[in-house]
C-alpha cells in the first residue's frame, strides 16, 4: 500500500506570490492533518480534514487555508508569502476522525525568497 | 491548554549503550501520548502511542516509554543503541478534550550514536 505522498517536493516562490501543496492520503484514509515545521517554532498544527470539511484550525493567519476532495486528497495553499512561511509543510493522514495514528508524508520544503 | 517540554535537545550516545530522552507534558484531561521519529529527509513515523491502558509501552524497534502520571513524565528508552536510531525524535500530546488530530509537539531531540 501506497504512503501519503506529496508534491512537489521542493518549492521556490518570491514574497507576495501565492503557492498551492498537494497531498494524497494513504488509499482508504478519510482524516488529513497539515502541519509546518521550521527551526525556530517547531511542528505546529494547522488544519484537519475529514469528510470534505475542515474540522479543527490551529493558530495560523487567514492566508493559510485547505481543502479536502471528495476522495480525501487533499491541498493547501498559502496566499502573500512572507519570508517566515519558509518551512517544511507536513500532511499526515489516517483512517477517521480521531484516529489518532497518523501516518506522515515526507514534507513539502517551501523556501520563500 | 496542553504542552510538552523534552528536555534535551541533543543526546549523544555511543552504539550498544542505552538511551534516554525525556519528556513532560502538560494537559488539562487524561492525554494520549506518543513518540514520533523523524529520520533526515523523511516523514515521522509513529514509535509508540500511550492511551492508560498501561503505563509501560512498547514500541517499534526496541524503544519503550513509561508513562509516570505523579512526575508528568513520558521518558523514551531502549537498552542498546544502534546507528540506524540516530534521528530526531518528538514527544507528542494529544488532548481528548480536542477531537480529532490536533497534536502538539515537543522541540524535538536529536540523538546522535557514535561508533
Amino acid at each position: 500500500k501506497a504512503g501519503v505522498t506529496q508534491t512537489p517536493r521542493y518549492l521556490i516562490k518570491t514574497r507576495g506570490q501565492q503557492v498551492t501543496l498537494s497531498c494524497s492520503p494513504i488509499s482508504g484514509h478519510r482524516s488529513v492533518s497539515w502541519y509546518q515545521q521550521t527551526p525556530g517554532q517547531g511542528l505546529q498544527f494547522l488544519f484537519e480534514y475529514f469528510s470534505e470539511t475542515q474540522r479543527n484550525k490551529g493558530n495560523f493567519p487567514g492566508r493559510f487555508s485547505g481543502r479536502q476532495f471528495s476522495n480525501s486528497r487533499s491541498e493547501m495553499n498559502v496566499s502573500t508569502l512572507e519570508l517566515g512561511d519558509s518551512a517544511l509543510y507536513l500532511c499526515a493522514s489516517s483512517l477517521e476522525f480521531s484516529d489518532e495514528k497518523l501516518f506522515f508524508g515526507s514534507g513539502t520544503q517551501l523556501s520563500v525568497l | 491548554a496542553q504542552s510538552v517540554t523534552q528536555l534535551d535537545s541533543h543526546v549523544s550516545v555511543s552504539e550498544g549503550t542505552p538511551v534516554l530522552l525525556r519528556c513532560n507534558y502538560s494537559s488539562s484531561y487524561s492525554p494520549s501520548l506518543f513518540w514520533y521519529v523523524q529520520h533526515p529527509n523523511k516523514g515521522l513515523q509513529l514509535l509508540l502511542k500511550y492511551t492508560s491502558a498501561a503505563t509501560l509501552v512498547k514500541g517499534i524497534n526496541g524503544f519503550e516509554a513509561e508513562f509516570k502520571k505523579s512526575e508528568t513524565s513520558f521518558h523514551l528508552t531502549k537498552p542498546s543503541a544502534h546507528m540506524s536510531d540516530a534521528a530526531e525524535y518528538f514527544c507528542v500530546v494529544s488532548d481528548i478534550s480536542n477531537a480529532g488530530n490536533m497534536l502538539t509537539f515537543g522541540g524535538g531531540t536529536r540523538l546522535m550514536v557514535k561508533p
